[in-house]
């Protein structure tokens, strides 16, 4: 199975300042149609997760422009440019692109 | 709007079985591969299976191959998840989640296995 890690596992942040989280994947996510399915999703606290962005760098309706995704191949990073406090919650990488799909195991932002 | 509502989920005994449905609305059903994914309380998220648009294609976690099926009646936009032989480690919420890529969840249902 592809093994997806997460750094770090706990992020304290403050208000208005920039946070980044990292993930890589134990194999290349470059599918053999050329891209690269690596997803992030938000959970707020007592919600269902929501996915924030696909495909590495494509945000989400709705997902305000704060939040960025790069990377390639098997290093790719969430980006929040100025933390709000509607941003505390646990961040997941996911990839989707080889069975079984994989999760990290989750970055817990808090103010 | 797209809405997912997971339902059956309850206390079981191990061993015993619980089959869990998803309704969905707001989109073309029959046109969406579906997941069900889990979260442990306390824990992360844990895929566990997906069925393709159609039902002809079905890949699970190895922790639950043989013991789940996903499932979809496209006729009722239902998926389900028939899982028997629960084990204590199956307790969890389980999420119904659309698209190849998860792009909406359900609230979730949570289930419990426990003698």
């Amino acid at each position: 199975d592809v093994v997806m890690t997460q750094s770090p596992l706990s992020l304290p942040v403050t208000l208005g300042q920039p946070a980044s989280i990292s993930c890589r994947s134990s194999q290349s996510l470059v599918y053999s149609d050329g891209n690269t399915y690596l997803n992030w999703f938000q959970q707020r606290p007592g919600q269902s997760p929501r996915r924030l962005i696909y495909e590495v760098s494509n945000r989400d309706s709705g997902v305000p422009d704060r939040f960025s995704g790069s990377g390639s191949g098997t290093d790719f990073t969430l980006k929040i440019s100025r933390v709000e406090a509607e941003d505390v919650g646990v961040y997941y990488c996911m990839q989707g692109t080889h069975w079984p799909r994989t999760f990290g195991q989750g970055t817990k932002v808090e103010i | 709007q797209v809405q997912l509502v997971e339902s059956g989920g309850g206390v079981v005994q191990p061993g015993r079985s619980l089959r869990l449905s998803c309704a969905a609305s707001g989109f073309t059903f029959s046109t969406y591969a579906m997941h069900w994914v889990r979260q442990a309380p306390g824990k992360g998220l844990e895929w566990v299976a997906l069925t393709s648009y159609g039902g002809s294609n079905k890949y699970y976690a190895d922790p639950v191959k043989g013991r789940f099926t996903i499932s979809r009646d496209n006729s009722k936009n239902t998926l389900y998840l028939q899982m028997d032989s629960l084990r204590a480690e199956d307790t969890a919420v389980y999420y119904c989640a659309s698209s190849w890529q998860l792009d909406y969840w359900g609230q979730g249902t949570l289930v419990t296995v426990s003698s």
